[in-house]
C-alpha cells in the first residue's frame, strides 16, 4: 500500500536550518509529483512547493521561495525538504503529499513532521 | 493567489442529520476543488476530488457538487466518526490554496 513516512519531529534554534524526509513505498516513485503542506499550530494549510521526482523540476509558493529548498534521491525514493533561517513563525507541522499527473490534489499524505523552533 | 473562503468555521450535528459544508473561490477554478476531513492528530485524508467524485474508500455518504466559484460537501447522515475538521483545496491555479477550515462535532 502507498506509504509517505516523514522524519521524525525536530526541535532548533533561531536562525537555523532543518532538512526533513519523506520516504515513498508502495508506488513507482517518479510516477507522482510530492509536495510539502505547512499546518501552523491550530490553523489552516498553506502549500509549500512541489517536486517533481523524475526530472527534478521543481515548483513554489512565492511565500516560502526564499525559505524552503526541495530535492529527490529517486535511488531512495526519498523526498526532502530544507527550512533555513527558522523563526518562531516556521514553529508547524510540515506534511509531504503526492498527487498525480494532471490530477490537481493529493491523494495520499504522510504522518508529518513537527518543527518547533525556540532558543 | 486564489482565495478560498469556508463556511461555517464550525458546527454541530446530530447523528443522522445532513451536513453541508460551502466553498467560495475568488475567481473560476473550473472544478478543480477537493474535500478533505482531518481527525485530531492525523493528516488529511482526501474525500472528494474534481468537485464531485468520490475517492475509493470513501463512504457513500459524502458527497461534493459545484461548479465556477461556489462549490459545497454534503455528508448525508451524521456518524461519530465524521467529527474532524474539512477543509478545501482549489487546484486550479498555484499556489494551491485552502479553505479556512470547518469544525464538526456530533451535538
Amino acid at each position: 500500500q502507498v506509504k509517505l513516512l516523514q522524519s521524525g519531529a525536530a526541535l532548533v534554534k533561531p536562525g537555523d536550518s532543518v532538512k526533513m524526509s519523506c520516504k515513498a513505498s508502495g508506488y513507482t516513485f517518479t510516477d507522482y509529483i510530492i509536495h510539502w503542506v505547512k499546518q501552523s499550530h491550530g490553523k489552516s494549510l498553506e502549500w509549500i512547493g512541489y517536486i517533481n521526482p523524475y526530472s527534478g523540476g521543481t515548483n513554489y509558493n512565492e511565500k516560502f521561495k526564499s525559505k524552503a529548498t526541495l530535492t529527490v534521491d529517486k535511488s531512495s525514493s526519498t523526498a526532502y525538504m530544507e527550512f533555513s533561517r527558522l523563526t518562531s513563525e516556521d514553529s508547524a507541522i510540515y506534511y509531504c503529499a503526492r498527487s498525480e499527473y494532471g490530477r490537481r490534489c493529493f491523494d495520499y499524505w504522510g504522518q508529518g513532521v513537527m518543527v518547533t523552533v525556540s532558543s | 493567489d486564489i482565495q478560498m473562503t469556508q463556511s461555517p468555521p464550525s458546527l454541530s450535528a446530530s447523528l443522522g442529520e445532513t451536513v453541508s459544508i460551502e466553498c467560495r473561490a475568488s475567481e473560476d477554478i473550473y472544478s478543480n476543488l477537493a474535500w478533505y476531513q482531518q481527525k485530531s492528530g492525523k493528516s488529511p485524508q482526501l474525500l472528494i476530488y474534481y468537485a464531485s467524485s468520490l475517492q475509493d474508500g470513501v463512504p457513500s455518504r459524502f458527497s461534493g457538487s459545484g461548479s465556477g466559484t461556489q462549490y459545497s460537501l454534503k455528508i448525508s447522515g451524521m456518524q461519530p466518526e465524521d467529527e474532524g475538521v474539512y477543509y478545501c483545496l482549489q487546484g486550479s491555479k498555484y499556489p494551491w490554496t485552502f479553505g479556512g477550515g470547518t469544525k464538526l462535532e456530533l451535538k
